[in-house]
């Protein structure tokens, strides 16, 4: 079976710091794109972040860019989230989020496996 | 960036009821399209992608169509599990895409 599970969130003030991580399992980690997508409460779905398979291509949502930093460590199948600065905004659940891909005229992008997410509350 | 718009919101259906759910884009984008459904307090899980496939695993009473600027995600025949809220995402403008602003689904 296809597994990631999310770690790492909790209770943090304002202009703090947290690392979120992603255990990957059952599929073959290194052939994959990964996200993390983002849900504050009572809201819809956010993209945050996307790492190719190598980390050497990484997009960021404009609310995080230059704030958090998504990396991949392929011989131990894990996903992380690196958040600084955090912000009261940031309060949501991540989700890490494997990416499949369509080869058509350009390449379609899909979110087919999700972790069960974890938890961030940015407050003082 | 393509906006996503959903429609309707929310809406109340029957069991065995047939239910459509639309998402219309600011412009074409050539069926780079999926579909999620999120119940109560779970993650998100992928119905459709590339605005027709439906994913391995999921109830055949899903289906998904549309061109142009305007899809549809249908569930022929609507099942107590089916309460979820359903999301839009389009991937044809940018890799990460952009969500539609979610239906939630009542019955």
């Amino acid at each position: 079976d296809v597994h990631l599970v999310e770690s790492g969130g909790g209770l943090v003030q304002p202009g703090g710091s947290l690392r979120l991580s992603c255990a990957a399992s059952g599929f073959t980690f290194r052939d994959y794109r990964m996200d993390w997508v983002r849900q504050a409460a009572g809201k819809g779905l956010e993209f945050v972040s996307r790492v190719n398979y190598d980390g050497s291509s990484i997009i960021y949502a404009d609310s995080v860019k230059g704030r958090f930093t998504i990396s991949r460590d392929n011989a131990n199948n894990m996903l992380y989230l690196q958040m600084n600065s955090l912000r009261a905004e940031d309060t949501a659940i991540y989700y890490c989020v494997r990416v499949d891909v369509v080869v058509a005229a350009r390449l379609f992008y899909y979110m087919d496996v999700w972790g069960q997410g974890t938890t961030v509350a940015v407050s003082s | 960036d393509i906006q996503m718009t959903q429609f309707p919101s929310s809406l109340s259906a029957t069991i065995g009821d047939r239910v459509t759910i639309t998402c219309r884009a600011s412009q074409a984008i050539s069926n780079y399209i999926s579909w999620y459904q999120q119940r109560p307090g779970k993650a998100p899980n992928l119905l459709i992608y590339a605005a027709v496939n439906l994913q391995s695993g999921v109830p055949s009473r899903f289906s998904g169509s549309g061109s142009g600027t305007d899809y549809t995600l249908t569930i022929s025949s609507l099942q107590p599990e089916d309460l979820a809220t359903y999301y839009c995402h389009q991937s044809y403008s940018t890799p990460q895409g952009t969500f539609g602003q979610g239906t939630k689904l009542e019955i």
